[in-house]
């Protein structure tokens, strides 16, 4: 069965660090190019980050460049990605998202819930 | 940075009735990365159309998109009941990566 699940979730204080986690499992993880998206409470879809199969190329949105890392492991299939200087706006579901191919997100696991709070 | 904007920002409409969402982009850019998604309540968010026009696997063909350069649509071609939610475009490779337009949501009249 074709799956993501994240977790790593929680509260944690303005200034503080969290690292979220995505398994995959199902289909050729390195195949695909992984990313994370993020949804603040009552609002839109916002794109974090992604990395490309192989891990060699990585972006990031501009409210999260310098603070967030993505990083993967192709042996675990799994895909992670570590807050820094976390911010009260960085309050949100993040999501992990398989891209299929031409951009297009065609997976997408439950979400993980990231309160900033002090 | 390319920034796509959606309208309208709330669609009422009834059961059975035609419905058309449009995406508009700040530059032009290809529509083999242009996606369309669906989201309710709670829920993750579900691919549509992948490249402007391409039904995701599942998907009903009461929906279709078109479009290209900077403009984009989204059509329901009969709403059924389980269709009234947020809808978001997307677009692929403009800098910084990837970015969403804000969403319409279509609502029940």
């Amino acid at each position: 069965q074709v799956k993501l699940v994240e977790s790593g979730g929680g509260l944690v204080k303005p200034g503080g660090s969290l690292r979220l986690s995505c398994a995959a499992s199902g289909f050729s993880f390195s195949d695909h190019y992984m990313n994370w998206i993020r949804q603040a409470p009552g609002k839109g879809l916002e794109w974090v980050s992604y990395i490309t199969g192989g891990g060699g190329t990585r972006a990031y949105g501009d409210s999260v460049k310098g603070r967030f890392n993505i990083s993967r492991d192709n042996v675990k299939n799994s895909v992670t990605l570590d807050m820094n200087s976390l911010r009260v706006e960085d309050t949100a579901v993040y999501y992990c998202a398989r891209d299929q191919g031409q951009g297009a997100f065609d997976m997408w696991g439950q979400g993980t819930m990231v309160t900033v709070s002090s | 940075e390319s920034v796509l904007t959606q309208s309208p920002g709330t669609l009422s409409l009834s059961p059975g009735e035609r419905a058309t969402l449009s995406c508009r982009a700040s530059q032009i850019f290809s529509s083999a990365y242009l996606a369309w998604y669906q989201q309710k309540p709670g829920q993750a968010p579900r691919l549509l159309i992948y490249g402007a026009s391409n039904r995701a696997t599942g998907i009903p063909d009461r929906f279709s998109g078109s479009g290209s350069g900077t403009d984009f649509t989204l059509t329901i071609s009969r709403l059924e009941p389980e269709d009234f939610a947020v809808y978001y475009c997307q677009q692929y490779g403009t800098s910084p990566g990837v970015s969403f337009g804000p969403g319409t949501t279509v609502e029940i009249k």
